[in-house]
């Protein structure tokens, strides 16, 4: 089955500093493509998702990029505030029907210094 | 928006006693799931249900029950808790399709604690 490998495990920051979390994932057949974010106490709250189609996507401070070939999936963030330390969580999807289960990865702890 | 509501938030409970984990959501979603979360180890799939009454095995359904009684709720049993099962509990639910790329929504998450 899928597997999906995300590092590193921990990362501190300063803010203003760029910071990127990696995942691995194995089956080429994965379609979808999301990243989580989780505040201390609280449960995982959708940050962006990304389909197969998409190579790139932005949003509010930060860029996911999707390599299909190299199986690669990644977390930008261009200049990391307090604000953005948390637990990160990429997870993938295959696009077959009836697959309910996302493979999630282990979770990155981003710690930005003021 | 819709919203998942886990209770309680704490759980403390004895060794070997039957514990339970209630989740309600409003989403009006299909599939719904558990999930274990300890530190370092990312989250593990103890059951999902795709419908009501529906019930599969995750990867980590080992001493746990689960029971799908209507749509909008999902429980979760620890058949006889153990204090190597302290960990936070996290529900969710999605709608279950290709089109919404099954986007996952979760709840605050429920913290066994077992003396």
């Amino acid at each position: 089955g899928e597997q999906v490998e995300q590092r590193p495990p921990h990362l501190s920051v300063r803010e203003g500093d760029s910071a990127v979390i990696i995942c691995t994932y194995t089956d080429p057949n994965s379609y979808y493509f999301f990243w989580y974010k989780q505040e201390p106490g609280a449960g995982l709250q959708l940050l962006m998702k990304v389909f197969s189609s998409t190579e790139i996507n932005e949003g509010q401070g930060f860029t996911v990029l999707l390599n299909k070939k190299d199986k690669q999936l990644s977390l930008n963030l261009t200049a990391a505030h307090p604000g953005d330390s948390a637990v990160y969580f990429c997870a993938v999807s295959p696009t077959s029907g009836g697959n309910y289960k996302p493979t999630f990865g282990k979770g990155t702890s981003l710690v930005v210094h003021p | 928006g819709g919203i998942i509501t886990q209770t309680p938030k704490f759980l403390i409970g004895q060794e070997g006693q039957k514990l339970t984990l209630k989740c309600q959501q409003n989403f009006n979603h299909d599939t719904m799931y558990w999930y274990r979360q300890d530190s370092g180890k990312g989250l593990r799939l103890i059951y999902y249900s795709i419908t009501e009454n529906d019930l599969q095995k995750g990867d980590l359904s080992e001493g746990y029950d689960a029971s799908r009684e209507k749509k909008s709720s999902f429980s979760l049993t620890v058949t006889s808790a153990q204090k190597n099962e302290m960990a936070v509990f996290l529900c969710a639910s999605s709608m279950g399709d290709n089109l919404s790329g099954n986007t996952l929504y979760f709840g605050e998450g429920s913290r066994l604690i077992v003396v």
